[in-house]
């Protein structure tokens, strides 16, 4: 598959550890926050959202914590999978039609 | 549902030639966005396109264009290729494009310029 980013920062974890990969956004004016993942080969799969009137969101094994104050946004993995290894994007948007996103985190699963 | 499709899947060209790249977004949804992928620039927004119309743009050159049929299959152009527009090219669909609307992305079409 093609490289999504050659000088990606990388996270590795332990099999079943959890996870927690950061983002910095930049507009204060975003209100929707988005988390993707993207495997080798295949385009951005969604994960999880949230709405700038919230703080925290859960899914399954999925949390997303939004810090407007200091323009941040984590997205945290729990009990991580060999599955879970890919190359993961946050996007905001202010309404405007066009996500930004941010350069990726490249999580590794270790055995 | 059928997720987004995107054809051809790879592509080879070599400069100056033009390419055109096709998108059919998820069954009922009209909002269609083009997303440029490199590992040096990552993902960048080209454009928006609802109701056959374009609303948002991104700040890539005029060789970039795009249009919506009504059935709100996309297509993209671009002219004059050059080498670095080598690059994943990416497409989203959502219903309305809406604030809150999630874009849900298909495979892309992996564009070599030589």
């Amino acid at each position: 598959g093609e490289s999504v980013g050659l000088h990606l920062p990388t996270l590795s974890v332990q099999e079943g550890d959890n996870s927690i990969i950061n983002c910095a956004y930049s507009n204060s004016a975003s209100d929707y926050f988005i988390w993707y993942k993207q495997e080798s080969g295949k385009g951005p799969q969604f994960i999880i959202d949230i709405r700038s009137n919230m703080d925290k969101r859960q899914g399954q094994r999925v949390t997303v914590l939004l810090n407007k104050t200091v323009k941040h946004l984590s997205l945290q993995i729990a009990a991580t999978q060999p599955g879970d290894s890919a190359v993961y994007f946050c996007a905001e948007t202010s309404g405007t039609y066009k996500y930004i996103f941010g350069t990726g985190t490249r999580l590794k699963v270790l055995a | 549902k059928a997720g987004v499709t995107q054809t051809p899947r790879y592509l080879i060209k070599t400069r100056g030639q033009q390419v055109t790249l096709s998108c059919s977004p998820i069954s009922g949804h009209r909002s269609v966005s083009w997303y440029q992928q490199t590992p040096g620039q990552g993902l960048q927004f080209l454009f928006e396109y609802f109701s056959e119309t374009q609303r948002n743009k991104g700040n890539f050159p005029g060789r970039f264009s795009g249009r919506q049929f009504s059935n709100s299959r996309s297509e993209m152009n671009v002219s004059t290729l050059e080498l670095g527009d080598s690059a994943l090219y990416l497409c989203a669909s959502s219903p309305t494009g809406g604030h809150t609307d999630t874009q849900y992305f298909g495979p892309g079409t992996r564009l070599t310029v030589l």
